[in-house]
């Protein structure tokens, strides 16, 4: 098992470029979350899904999108890239009664994103 | 919505034990996560509370107070390793809200 995987681990984007943040799973999980964490802050939720098709804004969900056409993959799309958006992005996965926790809704996080925008 | 508070720093001597607190407001609760992140990783799961009372997990426990909206984690026997920030999560309906996490420097 390769867990949650996120690619790339680093990027540098002028301002107004677009990308694409990749993130997999391979746990079958239904839920998928992206999270971006700035210096010294916790981490705030930039959107999630609860399964194939069904995605929903988190807390900070300007300037980004998602799709969820398969169960193992949840790609995050940068359009217009802003400097507000430096940051480290983290993807996470969870599996309703994950290991030993019946009905804890544990997040596996993948490596983490840095993208810097200037 | 949620809104999640817990100290920012904190010094401490190996071999001591140290608690971490945090108090929450949410609309929704489906249990309390604590999570370890070192500099430069992603968090990984500590523990987790849903009904009251204390979770014990080796060296790591966390208490759960759902009536004031108030946990802690205790870690006990301090190793060099444990310095990390620790993030405080609440589930409110599938979605972990994060407290901006408790940053623990374990000195010799």
């Amino acid at each position: 098992n390769a867990g949650v995987t996120q690619t790339p681990k680093f990027r540098i984007l002028k301002i107004g470029q677009s990308m694409t943040l990749q993130c997999a799973q391979d746990m079958n999980h239904n839920y998928m979350y992206w999270y971006r964490q700035d210096p010294g802050m916790g981490l705030k939720l930039i959107y999630y899904s609860v399964g194939a098709g069904i995605t929903d804004k988190g807390e900070v969900p300007n300037g980004y999108n998602v799709s969820r056409s398969t169960t193992e993959d949840f790609p995050l799309r940068l359009e217009l890239a802003a400097p507000s958006q430096t940051s480290v992005y983290f993807c996470a996965s969870s599996g309703p009664g994950q290991g030993a926790i019946p009905g804890a809704n544990v997040l596996t996080f993948g490596a983490g994103s840095r993208l810097t925008v200037l | 919505g949620q809104n999640i508070d817990q100290p920012t720093e904190m010094t401490a001597t190996e071999g001591a034990i140290v608690q971490i607190n945090c108090t929450y407001q949410t609309s929704g609760f489906n249990g309390l996560f604590w999570y370890q992140q070192h500099a430069g990783e992603a968090p990984t799961f500590l523990s987790y509370n849903v009904l009251d009372g204390l979770e014990e997990k080796g060296r790591f426990s966390s208490f759960l107070s759902r009536s004031k909206g108030y946990s802690y984690l205790l870690l006990k026997e301090l190793q060099m390793k444990d310095s990390a920030s620790y993030l405080c999560a609440v589930d409110g309906n599938n979605r972990l809200a994060f407290g901006k996490g408790n940053q623990v420097v374990v000195i010799p």
